[in-house]
């Protein structure tokens, strides 16, 4: 059973350019989070999909970030108009279930990738 | 107040040693509690989560305490390769969403 994928694993992009990162989660898994690392910093929350649905999306940014989980395919976290202040490590994790009140369910985390703006 | 809080470090221990991190949350109603464990320009993995009770898995035992908002992990008979930094994690669910907040973790480097 393969873990959660992303790719690519490194990205490196020019101001202005488009980031788009994608995440495959683990076989059997419909829940997607994403999180952002900026170095020494620890992992900041973003946005939680199911197949089709963003399920909340407090830690997005307002501008230039999306995030989609389509029926078929993997999730996009996409960022517009790159800055160099969007260089870090996207991780993306995954869950087979809507966690609800009192849940232990367990997030699996992928390898990340790492975008560097230039 | 942050959200989730923890001593940075880095905690410098020898092999064999005893070492504990503690973890302090702000919001009460918090209600799942983990510890992540992340190498160097790795992902987190799951160490452990964190139950009421308190657990234990070999050498590494989590505590809970709710009513001073905290919840601790203890390293027994420290290997090197337990070099690595630990990142507590609390989430509150509710409204069919479940939310984690990571701590930015505690450094641990175990020297022979």
């Amino acid at each position: 059973n393969a873990g959660v994928m992303q790719n690519p694993r490194h990205l490196v992009r020019r101001r202005g350019q488009e980031a788009r990162l994608r995440c495959s989660p683990m076989k059997g898994h419909s829940h997607v989070y994403w999180y952002r690392q900026l170095p020494e910093e620890g992992l900041k929350f973003m946005v939680y999909l199911q197949k089709e649905n963003i399920i909340d999306e407090s830690g997005m940014p307002k501008e230039r970030f999306s995030a989609e989980f389509p029926k078929e395919g993997p999730s996009i976290l996409r960022i517009q108009q790159v800055v160099r202040g969007d260089s870090a490590a996207y991780f993306c994790a995954s869950s087979p279930l809507l966690i609800r009140d009192g849940d232990q369910e367990t997030q699996y985390f992928g390898p990340g990738t790492r975008l560097l703006v230039l | 107040r942050k959200e989730v809080e923890q001593d940075p470090g880095p905690f410098n221990v020898p092999e064999g040693a005893t070492v504990a991190f503690n973890c302090t949350y702000s919001n009460s109603a918090s209600q799942s509690f983990f510890w992540y464990r992340q190498d160097c320009r790795k992902e987190p993995k799951l160490l452990m989560s964190v139950y009421s009770s308190g657990n234990e898995d070999g050498r590494f035992t989590a505590q809970l305490n709710r009513a001073s908002q905290y919840i601790s992990l203890l390293i027994r008979d420290s290997k090197l390769s337990d070099s690595a930094t630990y990142l507590c994690v609390v989430s509150l669910a509710g409204g069919g969403s479940y939310i984690p907040t990571f701590g930015r973790g505690t450094s641990l480097i175990v020297h022979p």
